[in-house]
């Protein structure tokens, strides 16, 4: 079983914030918080993951909870392109070798 | 920049055949995946491999077989493929010595009839 839960799907105006939640109450202390996206039919793209403090690149923005058993992917201006399934993970980057992804949470971004 | 790398992209299949997914990186990673994902639905996974010479079980693996020659090699045995393996099979690979993010192929979509 998966060790995260999302939401199914989500809706999100154009140029808005997107902000996604993910539920791993079990997460244990050396594993990280990942989240991968996937458009249409392609293969999953990584976006950002996080131990325990928040961090950020060019994609997106990453809040993880002080007690690490949620975070929020936030995307700080959601285009028509953003639109994709997202998924939250949580694995040992070392030795995370069963990794399992859940069904995701579909976002729509709406002009 | 190949990255992973999948064949075929898509394939007909008649119930009872025996059909290999190649897959193949080229990022020198330890870790090696393969995932089905079904309409509708997330990523399941099938088999893994940590290093070459090793494999293991993932959610879904009877009917399917795995192995691991190599680095960079991780092909996919349907023995006797059924109906029920209609999906597309994404292959991924990952640096477990530094993010640990995993890099995925494009999928290759197979229809068994």
């Amino acid at each position: 079983d998966a060790k995260t839960t999302q939401p199914t799907s989500m809706d999100c105006a154009e140029g808005r914030a997107a902000n996604l939640p993910c539920n791993h109450s079990t997460i244990s202390g050396n594993e990280y918080v990942y989240w991968y996206r996937q458009i249409h039919s392609q293969g999953p793209q990584y976006i950002i993951h996080g131990l325990k403090n928040n961090e950020t690149n060019e994609m997106a923005s990453l809040i993880i909870t002080e007690d690490r058993k949620s975070s929020t992917l936030i995307l700080p201006h959601a285009t028509l392109r953003d639109t994709a399934v997202y998924y939250c993970i949580v694995r040992v980057p070392w030795g995370g070798f069963k990794t399992i992804f859940g069904a995701g949470t579909r976002l729509f971004v709406k002009a | 920049i190949a990255g992973i790398t999948q064949a075929p992209t898509s394939q007909i299949l008649a119930a009872g055949r025996r059909m290999t997914l190649r897959c193949t990186q080229d990022m020198r990673h330890n870790a090696m995946y393969w995932y089905r994902q079904d309409l509708g639905l997330g990523l399941r996974l099938i088999h893994y491999s940590n290093t070459a010479g090793t494999t293991g079980k993932g959610e879904v693996p009877d009917g399917y077989s795995v192995s691991r020659a190599n680095t960079d090699d991780f092909p996919l045995t349907l023995a006797s493929a059924v109906p029920s393996q209609t999906s597309v099979y994404f292959c991924a690979s990952s640096d477990q010595y530094n993010t640990g993010e995993l890099f995925f192929g494009e999928g290759s979509r197979l229809t068994v009839l």
